[in-house]
């Protein structure tokens, strides 16, 4: 089993729909949740983090983790054309090595 | 203000080659890693270096790669004769601090071995 489970995609919306996207992980000892945003020949830029289970919005974006169930979930109201992008899932413990989903891709139509 | 930067943008080799991939990090970064983006996979963790302490090289897939990280500045990737399984997305990322998980990246390297 992979540490890391994330869905490749792709995934197709119309503009102003909801994505949803979504990962699981296996590691405990995860205690930092990230979401990280990849547009087309770009390096990874951080979008989102917490340390918590629950919520946190940030403008359009919310992200959720559920500890319990080892599961964490990014949400972006009213997709833009240019939120396409590849979003990608990021784990980290007590160190500096962080843990990646294979990322999803979306492409929000216009 | 200005972000990571990698040279060069891409590199096409043969395989048996060696080549060098540099990384430029924010100024004022004390830390920096390296990270390999295959397709369809994840981030990759490769290096870290901190300030002027030993590197952690516990990613590093075999001994032909090595990094070097000159001044607490610049730092250069290097591996010794490329293998098409090396075929891959180098991307460096720095932080203000050691152990932060608010990396910035910089656009990567592709590199192609033929």
């Amino acid at each position: 089993q992979k540490e890391v489970e994330q869905d490749p995609g792709p995934l197709s919306v119309p503009e102003g729909a909801i994505v949803s996207l979504n990962c699981t992980y296996s590691n405990s000892a995860f205690q930092y949740f990230m979401w990280y945003r990849q547009y087309s020949r770009k390096g990874p830029e951080l979008l989102m983090y917490t340390y918590s289970s629950g919520n946190k919005e940030d403008g359009r974006f919310t992200a959720q983790v559920d500890k319990s169930s080892k599961y964490i979930s990014l949400f972006i109201r009213d997709s833009q054309p240019s939120d396409s992008a590849t979003y990608l899932c990021a784990f980290g413990s007590n160190d500096y090595k962080l843990s990646f989903g294979a990322g999803t891709t979306v492409t929000v139509r216009a | 203000g200005a972000g990571v930067s990698q040279s060069p943008s891409n590199k096409v080799t043969e395989k048996g080659k060696d080549v060098e991939l540099r990384c430029d990090p924010i100024s004022g970064h004390t830390a920096l890693y390296w990270y390999r983006q295959s397709l369809g996979q994840g981030l990759e963790f490769l290096i870290y270096f901190q300030g002027n302490s030993a590197p952690d090289k516990s990613g590093l897939p075999s001994d032909r790669f090595s990094a070097e990280r000159t001044g607490g500045s610049v730092s250069t990737l290097t591996i010794q004769r490329t293998q098409q399984e090396d075929s891959a997305v180098y991307l460096c990322a720095s932080s203000l601090e050691g152990a932060s998980i608010a990396q910035y990246f910089g656009p990567g390297t592709r590199l192609t071995v033929l």
